[in-house]
Protein backbone atom coordinates (compact mmCIF):
# COMPACT_ATOMS: atom_id res chain seq x y z
CA UNK A 1 0.00 0.00 0.00
CA UNK A 2 1.47 3.31 -0.98
CA UNK A 3 2.24 5.95 1.77
CA UNK A 4 3.73 9.11 1.27
CA UNK A 5 4.46 10.89 4.25
CA UNK A 6 6.37 14.62 4.55
CA UNK A 7 7.74 16.17 7.02
CA UNK A 8 10.03 19.10 7.36
CA UNK A 9 10.26 22.38 9.78
CA UNK A 10 6.99 23.65 10.52
CA UNK A 11 8.58 27.55 10.77
CA UNK A 12 10.98 28.70 7.96
CA UNK A 13 12.56 32.97 8.65
CA UNK A 14 11.36 34.87 5.66
CA UNK A 15 14.42 34.98 3.00
CA UNK A 16 15.48 31.38 3.86
CA UNK A 17 15.12 28.08 2.19
CA UNK A 18 12.08 25.92 2.87
CA UNK A 19 13.69 21.99 2.76
CA UNK A 20 10.63 19.50 3.21
CA UNK A 21 11.23 16.02 2.45
CA UNK A 22 8.26 13.42 1.27
CA UNK A 23 9.14 9.55 2.20
CA UNK A 24 7.35 7.19 -0.16
CA UNK A 25 6.54 3.90 1.24
CA UNK A 26 5.07 0.55 -0.63
CA UNK A 27 6.33 1.37 -3.67
CA UNK A 28 9.37 1.61 -6.07
CA UNK A 29 10.12 5.19 -6.33
CA UNK A 30 12.88 4.43 -8.98
CA UNK A 31 9.74 3.46 -11.67
CA UNK A 32 10.13 5.12 -15.28
CA UNK A 33 6.34 5.35 -15.39
CA UNK A 34 5.46 7.93 -12.62
CA UNK A 35 6.47 11.15 -11.35
CA UNK A 36 6.31 12.98 -7.96
CA UNK A 37 5.26 16.79 -6.65
CA UNK A 38 4.57 18.92 -4.91
CA UNK A 39 1.19 21.18 -4.29
CA UNK A 40 0.49 23.14 -1.69
CA UNK A 41 -2.52 24.99 -0.06
CA UNK A 42 -2.38 28.61 1.62
CA UNK A 43 -4.57 28.84 4.48
CA UNK A 44 -8.18 29.19 3.37
CA UNK A 45 -7.33 28.82 -0.85
CA UNK A 46 -7.71 26.74 -3.31
CA UNK A 47 -4.53 24.22 -4.36
CA UNK A 48 -1.20 25.69 -5.90
CA UNK A 49 0.93 23.26 -8.37
CA UNK A 50 4.62 23.43 -7.77
CA UNK A 51 6.60 20.93 -10.05
CA UNK A 52 6.71 17.61 -10.31
CA UNK A 53 10.00 14.98 -11.21
CA UNK A 54 10.68 12.21 -12.13
CA UNK A 55 13.59 9.57 -10.77
CA UNK A 56 15.04 9.44 -14.48
CA UNK A 57 15.41 13.54 -14.10
CA UNK A 58 12.71 15.05 -16.02
CA UNK A 59 11.48 18.28 -13.84
CA UNK A 60 8.58 20.18 -14.50
CA UNK A 61 7.95 23.71 -11.77
CA UNK A 62 5.22 26.13 -12.02
CA UNK A 63 6.93 29.17 -14.03
CA UNK A 64 5.27 31.45 -11.13
CA UNK A 65 7.88 29.15 -8.88
CA UNK A 66 10.61 27.98 -11.15
CA UNK A 67 13.41 30.26 -10.38
CA UNK A 68 12.43 29.72 -6.66
CA UNK A 69 12.02 25.86 -6.93
CA UNK A 70 14.16 22.62 -7.09
CA UNK A 71 12.37 18.83 -6.58
CA UNK A 72 14.65 16.00 -6.77
CA UNK A 73 14.11 12.40 -6.45
CA UNK A 74 16.66 10.14 -3.75
CA UNK A 75 16.53 6.38 -4.73
CA UNK A 76 18.83 5.59 -1.85
CA UNK A 77 16.15 6.86 0.68
CA UNK A 78 12.93 6.58 -1.15
CA UNK A 79 12.38 10.27 -0.81
CA UNK A 80 11.34 13.30 -2.64
CA UNK A 81 12.47 16.58 -1.66
CA UNK A 82 11.34 20.08 -2.49
CA UNK A 83 13.55 23.13 -1.91
CA UNK A 84 12.29 26.26 -1.98
CA UNK A 85 14.41 29.96 -1.49
CA UNK A 86 14.07 32.91 -0.86
CA UNK A 87 10.49 32.39 1.03
CA UNK A 88 7.89 35.20 2.13
CA UNK A 89 4.67 35.22 3.89
CA UNK A 90 3.04 34.11 0.73
CA UNK A 91 4.25 30.67 0.73
CA UNK A 92 2.98 30.17 4.37
CA UNK A 93 0.65 27.21 3.54
CA UNK A 94 0.17 23.27 3.81
CA UNK A 95 2.19 21.64 1.50
CA UNK A 96 1.49 17.91 -0.07
CA UNK A 97 3.29 15.40 -1.70
CA UNK A 98 1.43 13.66 -4.18
CA UNK A 99 2.39 10.51 -7.12
CA UNK A 100 1.51 10.91 -10.80
CA UNK A 101 0.73 8.47 -12.83
CA UNK A 102 0.14 8.43 -16.45
CA UNK A 103 1.75 7.44 -19.85
CA UNK A 104 2.99 9.43 -22.95
CA UNK A 105 4.11 12.94 -22.74
CA UNK A 106 3.62 14.84 -19.39
CA UNK A 107 0.52 16.63 -19.77
CA UNK A 108 -1.19 13.03 -19.45
CA UNK A 109 -0.14 12.18 -15.60
CA UNK A 110 -2.03 13.41 -13.13
CA UNK A 111 -2.35 13.03 -9.12
CA UNK A 112 -3.39 10.15 -8.41
CA UNK A 113 -2.10 9.57 -4.18
CA UNK A 114 -1.80 12.36 -2.00
CA UNK A 115 0.32 12.83 1.33
CA UNK A 116 -1.50 14.05 4.33
CA UNK A 117 0.86 17.15 4.05
CA UNK A 118 2.59 19.61 6.69
CA UNK A 119 1.87 22.99 7.41
CA UNK A 120 4.72 25.15 7.02
CA UNK A 121 4.41 29.05 8.42
CA UNK A 122 7.14 31.82 6.85
CA UNK A 123 7.55 34.35 9.91
CA UNK A 124 10.34 35.75 11.82
CA UNK B 1 -8.09 34.25 -9.49
CA UNK B 2 -7.84 30.99 -10.34
CA UNK B 3 -7.40 29.64 -14.15
CA UNK B 4 -10.38 27.21 -13.82
CA UNK B 5 -13.77 28.78 -12.36
CA UNK B 6 -16.45 27.15 -9.95
CA UNK B 7 -18.91 28.54 -8.09
CA UNK B 8 -17.72 28.52 -4.40
CA UNK B 9 -20.51 26.84 -3.18
CA UNK B 10 -23.42 24.27 -3.76
CA UNK B 11 -26.06 22.64 -2.12
CA UNK B 12 -28.40 19.84 -2.11
CA UNK B 13 -30.05 17.34 0.26
CA UNK B 14 -30.02 14.22 1.32
CA UNK B 15 -30.80 11.46 -2.09
CA UNK B 16 -31.20 14.39 -4.83
CA UNK B 17 -28.81 15.15 -7.62
CA UNK B 18 -25.96 17.84 -7.77
CA UNK B 19 -24.13 19.05 -10.01
CA UNK B 20 -20.65 21.26 -9.96
CA UNK B 21 -19.60 23.12 -12.91
CA UNK B 22 -16.16 23.91 -14.05
CA UNK B 23 -14.68 26.55 -17.05
CA UNK B 24 -11.45 26.46 -18.56
CA UNK B 25 -10.38 27.71 -21.83
CA UNK B 26 -8.47 25.80 -25.08
CA UNK B 27 -5.56 25.86 -23.51
CA UNK B 28 -6.13 23.69 -20.33
CA UNK B 29 -9.83 21.70 -20.72
CA UNK B 30 -10.34 22.39 -24.18
CA UNK B 31 -7.22 20.66 -25.26
CA UNK B 32 -6.97 18.07 -22.34
CA UNK B 33 -8.36 16.10 -19.72
CA UNK B 34 -9.88 17.51 -16.89
CA UNK B 35 -9.60 15.49 -13.15
CA UNK B 36 -11.70 16.27 -9.73
CA UNK B 37 -10.68 15.84 -6.16
CA UNK B 38 -12.55 16.12 -3.25
CA UNK B 39 -11.39 17.25 0.02
CA UNK B 40 -12.83 17.06 3.59
CA UNK B 41 -11.77 20.12 5.84
CA UNK B 42 -8.65 18.84 7.35
CA UNK B 43 -7.50 15.87 5.50
CA UNK B 44 -5.35 15.98 1.69
CA UNK B 45 -7.32 15.69 -1.60
CA UNK B 46 -8.31 12.56 -3.08
CA UNK B 47 -9.00 11.86 -7.05
CA UNK B 48 -12.56 11.34 -7.34
CA UNK B 49 -12.02 11.40 -11.24
CA UNK B 50 -9.86 11.24 -13.66
CA UNK B 51 -9.20 11.78 -17.75
CA UNK B 52 -12.90 13.24 -17.55
CA UNK B 53 -14.90 10.74 -17.13
CA UNK B 54 -13.16 7.93 -15.39
CA UNK B 55 -13.28 6.96 -11.66
CA UNK B 56 -10.60 5.17 -9.66
CA UNK B 57 -11.25 1.88 -7.89
CA UNK B 58 -13.20 2.86 -4.67
CA UNK B 59 -15.18 5.06 -5.20
CA UNK B 60 -18.73 4.64 -5.49
CA UNK B 61 -20.76 5.45 -9.18
CA UNK B 62 -22.51 8.11 -7.60
CA UNK B 63 -19.81 10.10 -8.86
CA UNK B 64 -19.74 10.96 -12.69
CA UNK B 65 -17.21 13.18 -14.44
CA UNK B 66 -17.99 14.74 -18.31
CA UNK B 67 -16.13 17.21 -20.39
CA UNK B 68 -18.32 19.65 -23.46
CA UNK B 69 -15.69 22.02 -25.06
CA UNK B 70 -13.87 24.18 -22.43
CA UNK B 71 -16.22 23.25 -19.71
CA UNK B 72 -16.88 20.01 -17.51
CA UNK B 73 -18.64 18.70 -14.39
CA UNK B 74 -19.04 16.71 -11.97
CA UNK B 75 -22.75 14.97 -10.74
CA UNK B 76 -23.09 13.62 -7.63
CA UNK B 77 -26.61 11.33 -7.59
CA UNK B 78 -28.33 10.13 -4.20
CA UNK B 79 -25.80 12.89 -1.62
CA UNK B 80 -25.01 11.45 1.03
CA UNK B 81 -24.17 13.87 4.22
CA UNK B 82 -20.45 12.60 3.95
CA UNK B 83 -20.22 14.12 0.73
CA UNK B 84 -20.07 17.65 2.39
CA UNK B 85 -16.73 18.92 1.20
CA UNK B 86 -14.75 20.96 -1.18
CA UNK B 87 -14.38 20.04 -4.69
CA UNK B 88 -11.54 21.18 -6.78
CA UNK B 89 -11.72 20.44 -10.61
CA UNK B 90 -7.67 20.28 -12.35
CA UNK B 91 -6.24 20.08 -15.84
CA UNK B 92 -3.38 20.68 -17.55
CA UNK B 93 -2.59 24.01 -19.15
CA UNK B 94 0.03 24.35 -22.03
CA UNK B 95 0.00 28.00 -22.01
CA UNK B 96 3.45 29.83 -20.08
CA UNK B 97 5.66 26.47 -20.50
CA UNK B 98 2.93 24.34 -18.64
CA UNK B 99 1.56 23.84 -15.68
CA UNK B 100 -1.47 22.51 -13.42
CA UNK B 101 -4.19 24.72 -12.80
CA UNK B 102 -6.54 24.40 -10.91
CA UNK B 103 -10.47 25.87 -10.05
CA UNK B 104 -10.97 27.48 -6.80
CA UNK B 105 -12.83 25.07 -5.17
CA UNK B 106 -16.78 24.83 -4.51
CA UNK B 107 -18.04 23.99 -0.74
CA UNK B 108 -20.79 21.35 -0.88
CA UNK B 109 -23.16 21.50 2.13
CA UNK B 110 -25.89 18.82 2.61
CA UNK B 111 -28.56 20.61 3.95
Amino acid sequence: QLQLHESGPGLVKPSETLSLTCTVSGFTITRNDYYWGWIRQPPGKGLDWIGSASYSGSDYYNPSLKSRVTISVDASKSQVSLRLSSVTAADTAVYYCARLSGSGSYEYYYMDVWGKGTTVTVSS
Amino acid sequence: QSVLTQPPSASGTPGQRVTIPCSGSSSNIGSTYVYWYQQVPGTAPKLLVYRNDQRPSGVPDRFSGSKSGTSASLAISGLRSDDEADYYCAAWDDSLSGRWVFGGGTKLTVL
